[in-house]
């Protein structure tokens, strides 16, 4: 059963664009959600995170929305730069499960210069 | 502050033989978890330790699989026999572990690529 639907699977987007990523929860305990970046070789590092009691979170130009009834966030990525090309992954987690994580199936997204 | 660390970075062995990789947590860390990564997916969790104890472990094919973290440290995990569906990256991670009601951040390390041919 897949928990978390990530979608799209690919994004290329011009330098200067807004890249979207969306994710759908499906399982309503979760209440932790972090977005991960993962650059080729490399692991994954977490670049934001929000919990279900705020529906926007900034943190330079990166936003999560996060919209508690419908069970859906989105990564928003201002003025995208080609350094922000990597693999991005949406993830939950609940209280009780030893906050294990959840992953969604990574959205690869190109800037183009 | 040093991050996780993992070796080796590549393997590539054949079918039926055995594996095992090693991690190294950031000094202080409580939990420790093993992820899978298949081409092209999230990292899917394997096994989490807390300390030396098993958390879970209820995803970890333990027919090939196993792990371990003595002394509640470094942590290796090995397969035997390998198939060639193993191949993946293994991923170790880590964090505070402040408990399950807590967001600890978990740490990636580098990864372990592998190749079963």
């Amino acid at each position: 059963q897949q928990q978390v639907k990530q979608s799209p699977q690919s994004l290329i987007v011009q330098k200067g664009g807004i890249s979207i990523i969306n994710c759908a929860y499906e399982n309503t305990a979760f209440d932790y959600f972090p977005w991960y970046q993962q650059f080729p070789g490399k692991g994954p590092a977490l670049l934001i995170a929000i919990r279900p009691d705020v529906s926007e979170k900034k943190e330079g130009r990166f936003t999560i929305s996060f919209n508690k009834s419908a069970k859906q966030s989105s990564l928003h990525i201002m003025d995208s730069q080609p350094g922000d090309s990597a693999t991005y992954f949406c993830a939950a987690s609940r209280s009780g499960s030893a906050r294990q994580l959840t992953f969604g199936s990574g959205t690869q997204l190109t800037v183009l210069p | 502050e040093a991050g996780v660390a993992q070796s080796p970075r590549y393997k590539i062995i054949e079918k039926r033989q055995s594996v095992a990789f090693w991690c190294n947590p950031i000094s202080g860390h409580a939990t420790l978890y093993w992820y899978q990564q298949i081409l092209g997916q999230g990292p899917k969790l394997l096994i989490q330790f807390q300390n030396n104890g098993v958390v879970d472990d209820s995803q970890l094919p333990k027919d090939r699989f196993s792990a371990e973290r003595l002394k509640g440290v470094d942590s290796t995990l090995k397969i035997q026999p390998a198939k060639l569906e193993d191949s993946a990256v293994y991923l170790c991670a880590s964090s505070g572990g402040g408990g399950a009601s807590s967001y600890n951040e978990q740490f990636f390390g580098p990864g372990t690529r592998l190749t079963v041919l």
